[in-house]
């Protein structure tokens, strides 16, 4: 099964800061690949699918990149209401596998 | 929308049972639905998923004791664990997605507990 790996685990960052999320897959998926956003106690949100189309409704200040193995998130300028756990994860086949999350904290 | 409803709290060895309810969608519709979970301070795991019509996938992870059923005369898709343990303690999920789609819509979750 394809394993996904994000890097880092945690990090913390100013307000206005350019945060960059790296997300690794084991074997190329194209670009089925989704960012989601979960913030204490609630359920996650898509951000990103297909590695670089904004969900309806998620601030420009997110974007998505990359295709086969290497991906990203960026958050342009962090905000506080950004702060969350990020997941990465590869719908192509199954296993629909999850990358093992990125806390941000501002 | 979704909506996970559960017992709360499972005895060891036991079985946990989960009810996903659809609204504003029809369970027939061309969705997958997809049982997803959390235990606590981790990450996102996938449990498995199904289609209208009984076609299940399962993670490798789960698929010697899971079961999904859907039950369309309610419009609602149900999560069956069986032999659970204190490992099996999490939020659990319902989520959806349109065929070779991201999941676009979550339940708010439900805690499950596996205690004596």
């Amino acid at each position: 099964d394809i394993q996904m790996t994000q890097s880092p685990s945690s990090l913390s960052a100013s307000v206005g800061d350019r945060v960059t999320i790296t997300c690794r897959a084991s074997q190329g998926i194209g670009t089925y690949l989704a960012w989601f956003q979960q913030k204490p106690g609630k359920a996650p949100q898509l951000l990103i699918y297909g590695a670089s189309t904004l969900q309806s409704g998620v601030p420009t200040r997110f974007s998505g990149g990359g295709s086969g193995t290497d991906f990203t998130l960026t958050i342009s300028s962090l905000q506080p209401e950004d702060v969350a756990t990020y997941f990465c994860q590869k719908y192509d086949i199954v296993p629909k596998t999850f990358g093992q999350g990125t806390k941000v904290e501002v | 929308q979704l909506q996970e409803s559960g017992p709360g709290l499972v005895k060891p060895s036991g079985t946990l049972s989960l009810t996903c309810a659809v609204s504003g969608d029809s369970i027939s519709s061309h969705n997958w639905w997809s049982w997803v979970r959390q235990p606590p301070g981790k990450g996102l795991e996938w449990i498995g998923e199904i289609y209208h019509s009984g076609i299940t996938n399962y993670s490798p992870f789960f698929t010697s004791r899971v079961r999904l059923s859907v039950d369309r005369s309610n419009n609602q898709f149900s999560l069956d664990l069986n032999s659970v343990t204190a490992a099996d303690t999490a939020v659990y999920y319902c989520t959806t997605n349109r065929p070779f789609g991201a999941f676009h819509i979550w339940g708010q979750g439900t805690v499950i507990t596996v205690s004596s």
